[in-house]
């Protein structure tokens, strides 16, 4: 079983178009949530870090919270620039597990 | 040049060949990572390094040696690799390997033949 798990794997919107990714995961433990953005042949670039249940972060037309089960990333009026893959992960213990990420595509 | 760097961008070799990666982190952090990227796949952590020391190697074929001469330096060598190697290998540094984020460089696509 996947320990972190993001869903949509990939989704196509508007410019403008409001929209969510999710991340859900299975630790018991956490001790971090991270979300990072990747553009096509680029390193992953960090976005946040997300510590305890009911935490949020803002940067731009992001805004990530965290729960006690799953995380979201929310995509307030996007533009084409937002276009990338997201990609979330966790600390259990000492080191990262990072889902397979959610490929967004925002069209003019 | 800030960051974490990476080189080369790109690497075709023979499965007889030998070459290594590198990287190195002007971040001043301590702690270094190798992760493997594959298509459709989650990355992969493969060893880690804290103050010079490795500190994590996660059942990687021993084809791929690492070596971690200081703080800001991490190699990769190669050897004998198989076309499922065939893959975007990233490396990451942070401060510590507690709560504090990885950043990564922008990796070196590799192709075996």
């Amino acid at each position: 079983e996947d320990q972190v798990t993001q869903s949509p794997e990939a989704l196509r919107l508007q410019e403008g178009e409001s929209s969510s990714l999710n991340c859900s995961y299975t630790v018991s433990g956490l001790r971090g949530l991270f979300w990072y953005r990747q553009d096509p042949g680029k390193g992953p670039e960090f976005l946040f870090t997300l510590y305890s249940a009911g935490e949020e972060k803002e940067k731009e037309r992001l805004k990530a919270t965290l729960t006690k089960k799953e995380s979201f990333l929310h995509i307030t009026a996007p533009k084409p620039e937002d276009s990338a893959t997201y990609l979330c992960a966790v600390r259990e213990y000492s080191t990262l597990t990072f889902g397979k990420g959610t490929m967004l595509l925002v069209s003019p | 040049e800030t960051g974490v760097t990476q080189t080369p961008r790109h690497l075709v070799m023979g499965m007889t060949n030998k070459k290594s990666l590198k990287c190195e982190q002007h971040l001043g952090h301590n702690a270094m990572y190798w992760y493997k990227q594959s298509a459709k796949k989650p990355l992969e952590l493969m060893f880690v390094y804290n103050f010079k020391e490795q500190t994590e190697n996660n059942s990687v074929p021993s084809r791929f040696s690492p070596e971690c001469p200081n703080s800001s330096h991490l190699f990769l060598h190669l050897h004998t690799l198989q076309p499922e190697d065939s893959a975007l290998y990233l490396c990451a540094s942070s401060q510590g390997q507690g709560d504090q984020p990885q950043h990564f460089g922008d990796g070196t696509r590799l192709s075996i033949l």
